[in-house]
């Protein structure tokens, strides 16, 4: 079945460690996505990638980064710098074209700053 | 600056009734507007999308109702099955490139038995 994979599901940091979260997808999809969902803030844009080797800061960049080396694979970094990390983080993926279209999401994961 | 602007934050309904969730937005560059249905635990998932085009599109109990000259939108959610309770978000993007959305700040609907 095609589809998104993230992992891990769940990740507790410590104050001042950096955290990779991966993305994984099959889905032959040209356009990746890293969203970082709050309660009562819906789903924020931290960046995004339209090709291979390239991508673009989001609303909410500072303190995270991302790579983009694969076609099928996008991971996040949740660095140090970021000041409140503990989140929900949705990886999403797009028929890359001119027109709108469907994101299609993974199943998200939970990080936790102890 | 919130583009999108979703109400009601929460929603209670009983099974059986209509469940109702509204959006505005204000840039009319958005082309697209596509709501998504969020499972405790889960990704969003695509549940009905429109274009600016139509006022109207069904599919099955979802409903979304689009008035252009408002620059509103809402999903209707006819007969409300227990099964429905999730978070909805309503969503817009516009063309350029890339696809870029953005997303309402999220409804939590409870259907109550």
């Amino acid at each position: 079945d095609g589809g998104i994979t993230q992992s891990p599901k769940y990740l507790f940091r410590k104050e001042g460690q950096n955290v990779t979260l991966s993305c994984e997808q099959n889905l032959n999809h040209d356009a990746m996505y890293w969203y970082r969902q709050d309660p009562g803030q819906g789903l924020r844009l931290i960046y995004y990638s339209q090709i291979v080797n390239d991508f673009q800061k989001g609303d909410i960049a500072e303190g995270y980064s991302v790579s983009r080396e694969k076609k099928e694979s996008f991971p996040l970094t949740v660095t140090s710098a970021q000041k409140n990390p503990t989140a929900f983080y949705l990886c999403a993926s797009s028929i890359l074209l001119l027109d709108a279209g469907e994101l299609f999401f993974g199943e998200g994961s939970r990080l936790t700053v102890l | 600056q919130q583009q999108v602007k979703q109400s009601p934050q929460s929603l209670i309904v009983q099974k059986g009734g209509i469940s109702i969730i509204n959006c505005a937005y204000e840039n009319t560059a958005f082309d697209y507007f596509p709501w998504y249905q969020q499972f405790p635990g889960k990704g969003p998932a695509l549940l009905i999308a429109i274009r600016p085009d139509v006022s109207e599109k069904k599919e099955g109990r979802f409903t979304i109702s689009f008035n252009k000259s408002a620059k509103q939108f809402s999903l209707h959610i006819m007969d409300s099955q227990p099964g429905d309770s999730a978070t909805y978000f309503c969503a817009a993007s516009w063309p350029g490139g890339y696809q870029k959305v953005t997303f309402g700040i999220g409804t939590k609907l409870q259907v109550i038995p």
